[in-house]
């Protein structure tokens, strides 16, 4: 079945640190992928999207590019402020009506 | 409303007990989705309403849990006795027309002692 491995959290880093959150997937098909956000006592909120290869998906100074051939859609930010502590979840969809499969989710903590 | 309305934010039963979670989505929005996240993990799809119907509720664990929207709008995610395997977050979504324009509400924290 279709699935999402991404690295395990918490990833903690200093300010102005370059971010990188790897994930990969399994899917029968073409899916398309998403990174998505939880801050502190928010819901869930869609950072970024990639619906076909090779395309890259952009928002924050966050990027994500959609690797075929290695089946991966890794998370990066060149300079991470505090307010970027979150949890990101990568996830995936394959069916039209936007079911959605997720990852475990990384904590990613930014000190001062 | 504004964003998606899930309530209560927190419940707290006791094994065995019965319990409803309400959603309410961004008013005209057609698609709702239910899922459960545990402590640690990602969320799990549920339940899949377009309009009134279940779609796919292929991620309903068992028969104790049920799902209901019966005019196309709020929808209430029912439990029948509770056990403590259940405790996590439940999120509800709703996206005007499936794809993946998701919006989703802050959850209820279900917590079975």
């Amino acid at each position: 079945g279709d699935s999402v491995t991404q690295m395990e959290g918490p990833v903690t880093l200093s300010e102005e640190a370059f971010l990188t959150i790897n994930c990969t997937y399994t899917a029968t098909g073409y899916p398309s992928l998403f990174w998505y956000v939880q801050y502190p006592g928010e819901g869930l909120q869609l950072l970024l999207k990639a619906t076909k290869a090779d395309d890259k998906g952009s928002n924050k100074g966050f990027e994500a590019t959609y690797r075929k051939e290695t089946t991966s859609f890794h998370l990066e930010k060149g300079s991470v402020q505090v307010s970027d502590s979150a949890v990101y979840f990568c996830a995936l969809r394959t069916d039209s009506w936007g079911k959605l499969q997720f990852g475990a989710g990384t904590q990613v903590v930014v000190t001062p | 409303g504004a964003g998606v309305s899930q309530t209560p934010s927190n419940k707290v039963t006791e094994k065995g007990k019965y319990v409803e979670l309400r959603c309410d989505p961004i008013s005209g929005h057609t698609a709702l989705y239910w899922y459960r996240q545990s402590l640690g993990q990602g969320p799990e799809f549920l339940i899949y309403f377009q309009g009134t119907g279940a779609a796919d509720d292929s991620g309903l664990p068992n028969d104790r849990f049920f799902a209901v929207r019966p005019e196309g709008s709020v929808s209430t995610l029912k439990i029948q006795r509770t056990e403590r395997g259940d405790s996590a977050v439940y999120l509800c979504a709703s996206s005007l027309n499936g794809g993946d324009g998701y919006t989703f509400g802050s959850g209820t924290r279900l917590t079975v002692v």
